[in-house]
């Protein structure tokens, strides 16, 4: 199993430029989670899904948008960049909601210049 | 008030050393904690889960106070790989909510 992968790992972007950051976990688990966090900070939770087709806002929700059309994949979307979204971005996946252990991906780490 | 507040230390400790990080949380009714480790610039990974009753792992050991809303992780005979930044992370609804993070330091 690879567990949670992100992709890319690295991007920079100019002000106004979109992208989108992919998210694929393959351990068949119901919730998955989107948060950036910013130097010396904790992790703030962007969006989140219990299930495909269904998908709820975070703390931190204003500039992104996300999906989840399948159980596997759960992209994030940025429109619009601006150089307050510099950040690194961790995926997170789980069997279940706050009972259950959270398994990270490796991170995006974006610059958005 | 923040919902899980911790020391952002850091804290620098010999080899061999016990050392002792509190956090505490503000929602009375999250039901569950953890305490999760990161190294710099890698994701979070879960250490241990947090009981009532109190638990440990090894040199590890996990302690939830629900009267005063805190939760602590001591570790035993510390050593150099235990150098990181340990999040705590309390349960909100389907939410898990995350700590600044306390960083461990462990030198020669």
């Amino acid at each position: 199993n690879a567990g949670v992968t992100q992709t890319p790992k690295f991007r920079i972007l100019k002000i106004g430029q979109s992208m989108t950051l992919q998210c694929t976990q393959d351990m068949n688990h119901n919730y998955m989670y989107w948060y950036r966090q910013d130097p010396g900070m904790g992790l703030k939770l962007i969006y989140y899904s219990v299930g495909a087709g269904i998908t709820d806002k975070g703390e931190v929700p204003n500039g992104y948008n996300v999906s989840r059309s399948t159980t596997e994949d759960f992209p994030l979307r940025l429109e619009l960049a601006a150089p307050s979204q510099t950040s690194v971005y961790f995926c997170a996946s789980s069997i279940a909601g706050e009972y259950n252990e959270q398994f990270f991906g490796p991170g995006t780490r974006l610059t958005v210049l | 008030r923040k919902e899980v507040e911790q020391d952002p230390g850091p804290f620098n400790v010999p080899e061999g050393a016990t050392v002792a990080f509190n956090c505490t949380y503000s929602n009375s009714a999250s039901q569950s904690f953890f305490w999760y480790r990161q190294d710099c610039r890698k994701e979070p990974k879960l250490l241990m889960s947090v009981y009532s009753s109190g638990n440990e792992d090894g040199r590890f050991t996990a302690q939830l106070n629900r009267a005063s809303q805190y939760i602590s992780l001591l570790i035993r005979d510390s050593k150099l790989s235990d150098s990181a930044t340990y999040l705590c992370v309390v349960s909100n609804t389907d939410k898990l909510i995350f700590g600044t993070g306390t960083r461990l330091q462990v030198f020669p």
